[in-house]
């Protein structure tokens, strides 16, 4: 069966420090990988996609990056932190065509907390 | 783009009390799927709904898409505190799916 993980499971980083999360899958190849935001108080917001290695899409022009370095691992970056990016961060992956009725199925997120 | 808005925003019940959750799209939904989410976790897949007036159910929980299919309610029957949480919609859109706020359930025993 698929099982997708995250680490780590509670961050507390300063203003101005790097930041480096991850995701990986396990048990499906070839998915479709997901990082999404949620903030206190508000939906959940796509930050970036994959459909493969090396292919990133952006939905939201920010402080953060994300990278596929290989087919089950997706990584969510930023060089300098935000308060603003304080916040829940999920990763997901589906399988098919995204938009066209793929269930995404998500990972236990990341708590992260800017001070 | 697509909007999805829930209501109610929260609720809270009695335990064994049913009760139901709506989702309004601005637009003709052609995938519509329902997730539960327990303050601190992940998403919980529940049921994915395509096809105007299809209702899927599991263990106490049913989902409808309506004949229109722009709107979905989820409906929870002799609630138990097992059901609190976040319910939240999400709705296929262009290349990417796209959620509602979400409906806080608090169950009380």
């Amino acid at each position: 069966s698929q099982t997708i993980h995250q680490w780590p499971a509670t961050l507390v980083q300063p203003v101005g420090s790097p930041l480096s999360l991850e995701c990986t899958v396990e048990g499906t190849s070839n998915p479709n990988l997901y990082w999404y935001r949620q903030a206190a108080g508000r939906g959940l917001q796509l930050l970036f996609y994959s459909v493969g290695i090396g292919q990133i899409s952006s939905e939201v022009p920010q402080n953060l990056s994300a990278s596929r370095p290989q087919d089950r691992q997706f990584i969510l970056s930023s060089k300098k932190l935000l308060l603003s990016d304080s916040g829940f961060y999920l990763c997901a992956w589906g399988v098919g065509a995204s938009g066209r009725g793929e269930t995404q199925y998500f990972g236990p997120g990341t708590r992260l907390l800017v001070l | 783009s697509q909007e999805l808005e829930q209501s109610p925003q929260s609720l809270i019940v009695q335990e064994g009390k049913n009760l139901t959750i709506n989702c309004t799209s601005s637009k003709t939904l052609y995938g519509l799927y329902w997730y539960k989410q327990k303050y601190g976790e992940g998403l919980i897949f529940l049921m994915m709904l395509q096809k105007g007036g299809e209702e899927k159910s599991h263990e106490k929980i049913t989902a409808k898409l309506d004949e229109k299919k722009q709107q979905s309610s989820l409906h929870i029957t002799a609630s138990q505190p097992s059901h609190a949480g976040i319910y939240l919609c999400g709705a296929d859109d262009g290349n990417k799916l796209v959620f509602g706020a979400g409906t806080i359930l608090r169950v009380k025993s």
